[in-house]
């Protein structure tokens, strides 16, 4: 069974400062893994995400993510942060079992302050 | 396009009383399924389907059953309502390959009174 474990619930910093959300993940097989933001009263929205290969990940809003094995990590930074990547994050893991269901962690709320 | 729509988008039930949350994707989509969001718990996985005319219990199915009712339509219904059942429900789709990404609704925010 897999698992993942957000650290922290909110993270309140200011614009133009750098932010890291912290996901960590338990399973016996390979994993792949995710983030999805949340904008307030919308669904959740794919971010990024690691399958195979490079361990550094992008989106195309500057965000960018990094598979640690020997960790068990997916840490999500920015090194400078707009009032508009005020949401919620997930974290995610996924691995076949009939089909790809995620697990998903607690969520942290990124507030970013003026 | 409109990716996976959901209805309706809020709705208030007396506690005992049932309904229906419908779902459809118009992305040919395999697999579906049924979250609920509430605070400090993230999403849960109530049920889900791998295929059509499949469908399996997730984490938290009491109280719940559903219906892949074609390729596009994934129903969840609620027998009977209880206040426990208050949440967001975000129902969600993706293909059956490696890596694919959900594709979810925006939400249908219910509160049992």
């Amino acid at each position: 069974a897999q698992s993942v474990t957000q650290l922290d619930s909110q993270v309140p910093v200011f614009e133009e400062a750098p932010v890291e959300l912290r996901c960590n993940y338990s399973s016996s097989v390979s994993v792949y893994l995710f983030w999805y933001v949340q904008y307030p009263n919308q669904g959740l929205q794919l971010l990024l995400k690691y399958l195979s290969g490079s361990t550094l990940v992008e989106s195309i809003n500057g965000f960018e993510a990094e598979f640690n094995k020997s960790q068990t990590s997916f840490h999500l930074r920015k090194p400078s942060v707009h009032i508009s990547d005020t949401a919620e994050y997930f974290c995610a893991v996924s691995a076949f079992s009939g089909t790809y269901k995620y697990i998903f962690g607690t969520g942290t709320r990124l507030k970013v302050l003026a | 396009n409109a990716g996976v729509t959901q209805t309706p988008k809020f709705q208030v039930l007396k506690t005992g009383q049932s309904m229906t949350l419908q779902c459809a994707q118009d992305m040919n989509h395999n697999s579906m399924y049924w979250y609920r969001q509430d605070p400090g718990m993230g999403l849960r996985l109530i049920y889900y389907s791998a295929s059509e005319g499949t469908t399996d219990k997730g984490e938290v199915p009491n109280g719940y059953n559903v219906s892949r009712l074609n390729k596009r339509e994934f129903s969840l219904r609620l027998e009977s309502a209880a206040p426990s059942q208050t949440s967001v429900y975000f129902c969600a789709s993706s293909p059956t390959t490696v890596g694919a990404g959900y594709t979810f609704g925006s939400g249908t925010r219910l509160t049992v009174v």
